[in-house]
C-alpha cells in the first residue's frame, strides 16, 4: 500500500544566494529556541540558538530572528554553499532556564543548494 | 573533541529478537536523551536521564522498551521483543546540565531495521 509520511517543506537555491528558512512554533511560553542541521546519515547538528529575551542573534554566515508576537523563527544563511544542503529543524523549549523542558522539534525543511 | 558516540551504526534483525543500542555521551555532560526518528512521526523523545537517573520516560512506547544508564559515560536502550514497527533511526543526545536553555548534542544514530 501507499506509505504516508511527513511532507517536508523544501527550499531550492543557487549557490551564493542567501537562504531563509522559516519555522512557526506553537507554545507562547517557549523561551529558548535552537536550529539544527541534519545531513543524510547523520544526527542533528547544532547551528545556533536564541533566548526569548533577544530578537536576533548572529553566527558565522547564519542569523536567527525571533518574532514572539507571531511565534515565528527564521534562519538566514548567507552565501549558501552546496555543503549547506540538508534538512533544517527548529526546536523550542519552555523550561524557563531553570528546569528540564522537552525540546519540541519542528517537522524540518529540506534545503537544496544548486551549484 | 569526541562527540556523542553510538553503536552499532546499523542493526538488522528479525522480529522477536532482543536489540540493544548503546550510547556514550560527551564527557562532562550529565544529561542524556534517547530519541527515535521516523518519516511518519519525525523526531520523538523517548527518555531523558539526569545524573544517571531517568527523569522523564513518558515517550517510551511500551513495556518492550527499556533504558538504563549505569554510569555517567554509558547508556543502553533495549527493545525486547522487537517488532517491524520499531524500525527507525534511534539517536542519543547529551547536554551539559539538562536545564532548558542549553543545546543538546546528537550522535549519528543507529539505523534499526526489524524484518
Amino acid at each position: 500500500g501507499e506509505s504516508v509520511g511527513l511532507h517536508l517543506p523544501t527550499l531550492s537555491v543557487q549557490e551564493g544566494d542567501n537562504s531563509i528558512i522559516n519555522c512557526a512554533y506553537s507554545n507562547s511560553a517557549s523561551d529558548y529556541f535552537i536550529w539544527y542541521k541534519q545531513e543524510s546519515g547523520k544526527g542533528p547538528q547544532f547551528i545556533i540558538d536564541i533566548r526569548s529575551n533577544m530578537d536576533k542573534r548572529q553566527g558565522q554566515r547564519v542569523t536567527v530572528l525571533l518574532n514572539k508576537t507571531v511565534k515565528h523563527l527564521s534562519l538566514q544563511i548567507a552565501a549558501t554553499q552546496p555543503g549547506d544542503s540538508a534538512v533544517y529543524f527548529c526546536a523550542e523549549n519552555n523550561a524557563g532556564g531553570t528546569s528540564y523542558g522537552k525540546l519540541t522539534f519542528g517537522q524540518g525543511t529540506i534545503l537544496t543548494v544548486h551549484p | 573533541d569526541a562527540g556523542v558516540i553510538q553503536s552499532p551504526r546499523h542493526e538488522v534483525t528479525e522480529m522477536g529478537q532482543e536489540v540493544t543500542l548503546r550510547c556514550k555521551p560527551i564527557s562532562g555532560h550529565n544529561s542524556l536523551f534517547w530519541y527515535r526518528q521516523t518519516m511518519m512521526r519525525g523526531l520523538e523523545l523517548l527518555i531523558y536521564f539526569n545524573n544517571n537517573v531517568p527523569i522523564d520516560d513518558s515517550g517510551m512506547p511500551e513495556d518492550r522498551f527499556s533504558a538504563k544508564m549505569p554510569n555517567a559515560s554509558f547508556s543502553t536502550l533495549k527493545i525486547q521483543p522487537s517488532e517491524p514497527r520499531d524500525s527507525a533511526v534511534y539517536f542519543c543526545a547529551s547536554s551539559p546540565t539538562g536545564i532548558g536553555n542549553q543545546p543538546q548534542h546528537f550522535g549519528d544514530g543507529t539505523r534499526l531495521s526489524i524484518l
